[in-house]
């Protein structure tokens, strides 16, 4: 079993729509989670992080964290055809300086 | 602030041969990590620095592959000889004092093995 699952996708939404991209993990040492995105031929760039369970908003995104569930979420609320991209979810055992370990990432596509 | 630098962009070797890849994390930056993020797939962690000692290499193939950080600020990360299937993005990160946050990205260095 991998420690961060992600669906691969691809994921294809509207544009305007919201787009659900979900993540789960194994580690249940896990306390911190990081959504990135990643265009194709660039590096990931950190979109959002959350350590606490709920919801944490920042513009249009949403992320959402359930321990008990091990489970991840990221929102995109009016989707853009820029936000097309390859979303990597990455999680990390809280204290010290534990490994950030990666899923496989989802493909979202945002057509017009 | 600079970013995460990385050299070189783009390498085409034939297998058997060595490479290097160099790697000078931010400023400041205590943590350096190595990925090999192979198309289509999510970055594996290759292994982990705390300044000049390593934290985790659990996933870095030992028999080919090695790294070092001299000095607890830039780092080579060589593989000897070269297969194949080591065909992928080599990702160079970094992050700040204090443990739990963010990574921060180089621009990677596409490895192609012919």
């Amino acid at each position: 079993q991998k420690e961060v699952e992600q669906n691969s996708g691809p994921l294809s939404v509207p544009e305007g729509a919201i787009a659900s991209l979900n993540c789960t993990y194994s580690d249940r040492g896990s306390q911190s989670f990081f959504w990135y995105r990643q265009y194709s031929g660039k590096s990931p760039e950190l979109i959002m992080f959350i350590y606490s369970n709920g919801d944490k908003e920042d513009g249009r995104f949403t992320a959402q964290l359930n321990k008990a569930s091990q489970y991840v979420s990221l929102l995109i609320r009016d989707s853009q055809p820029s936000d097309s991209a390859t979303y990597l979810c990455a999680g990390r055992r809280s204290g010290g300086y534990n490994k950030l370990i990666f899923g496989a990432g989802t493909r979202l596509a945002v057509h017009p | 602030e600079a970013g995460v630098a990385q050299s070189p962009r783009y390498k085409i070797i034939e297998k058997r041969q060595s490479v290097a890849f160099w790697c000078n994390p931010i400023s400041g930056h205590a943590t350096l990590y190595w990925y090999q993020q192979i198309l289509g797939q999510g970055p594996k962690l290759l292994i982990q620095f705390q300044n000049n000692g390593v934290v985790d290499d659990s996933q870095l193939p030992k028999d080919r592959f090695s790294a070092e950080r001299l000095k607890g600020v830039d780092s080579t990360l060589k593989i000897q000889p070269a297969k194949l299937e080591d065909s992928a993005v080599y990702l160079c990160a970094s992050s700040p004092p204090g443990g739990n946050t963010e990574a921060f990205f180089g621009q990677g260095t596409r490895l192609t093995v012919v």
